[in-house]
């Protein structure tokens, strides 16, 4: 399973770091990505990362903005998010990229709200 | 940016009914399409992937279809737990874009 943590309350500007922890799979094997749902709206990506590391990609409104990690070592996914804006508030979930390619496994969500 | 479009925004059905969902994209994607389910206050479960397979679990009700712009989801005989928010995803092409959701409610 995927347990994300690190959700909360931030001012307009600031920064948090979410984290996204594996059990009952090796996470070093697979890629994986975080997307968000703003309250009563459609999923969005965000940002991805190759099983080794190497390679991420980031959607075009948090490039240069957030970074995304991983500690395989750990089993653990990040996701660095600076300057956070108000359109950034939303439901952040990590997600496994299975051998079909789709997402085939999601965590329970951590909450941001982005508010002064 | 391949933009995913779907149709209806909300459809009625009632129990044992047919729901049929549709989606597409604004440029082909091959069979790289996925479905998603999600309930309130839910993670997302994936339903259907390559447009067209279920994946593990998900019953022989739930079918895809489709391929290059045009995508369905057909529910042949709705049960309670089937209404929920349904949502494609292309992976095609970065960035991995979702449509914005069709909510299948009872009718």
């Amino acid at each position: 399973q995927l347990v994300e943590s690190g959700g909360g309350l931030v001012q307009p500007g600031g920064s948090l770091r979410l984290s996204c922890a594996a059990s009952g799979f090796t996470l070093s094997a697979y890629s994986m990505h975080w997307v968000r749902q703003a309250p009563g709206k459609g999923l969005q990506y965000v940002s991805a990362i190759s099983y080794g590391g190497g390679s991420t990609y980031y959607a075009d409104s948090v490039e240069g903005r957030f970074t995304i990690s991983r500690d395989n070592s750990k089993n653990t996914l990040y996701l660095q998010m600076g300057s956070l804006r108000l359109e950034d508030m939303a439901v952040y979930f990590c997600a496994r990229v299975g051998i079909n390619s789709a997402f085939d496994m999601w965590g329970q969500g951590t909450m941001v709200t982005v508010s002064s | 940016e391949i933009v995913m479009t779907q149709s209806p925004a909300t459809l009625s059905v009632s129990l044992g009914e047919r729901a049929t969902l549709s989606c597409r994209a604004s440029q082909s994607v091959s069979s790289n399409l996925a479905w998603y389910q999600q309930k309130p206050g839910q993670a997302p479960r994936l339903l259907i992937y390559g447009a067209s397979t279920r994946a593990t679990g998900i019953p022989a009700r739930f079918s895809g279809s489709g391929s290059g712009t045009e995508f369905t989801l057909t529910i042949s005989s709705l049960q309670s737990e089937d209404f929920a928010v349904y949502s494609c995803q292309q992976y095609n092409n970065w960035p991995r874009t979702f449509g914005q959701g069709t909510k299948l409610e009872i009718k």
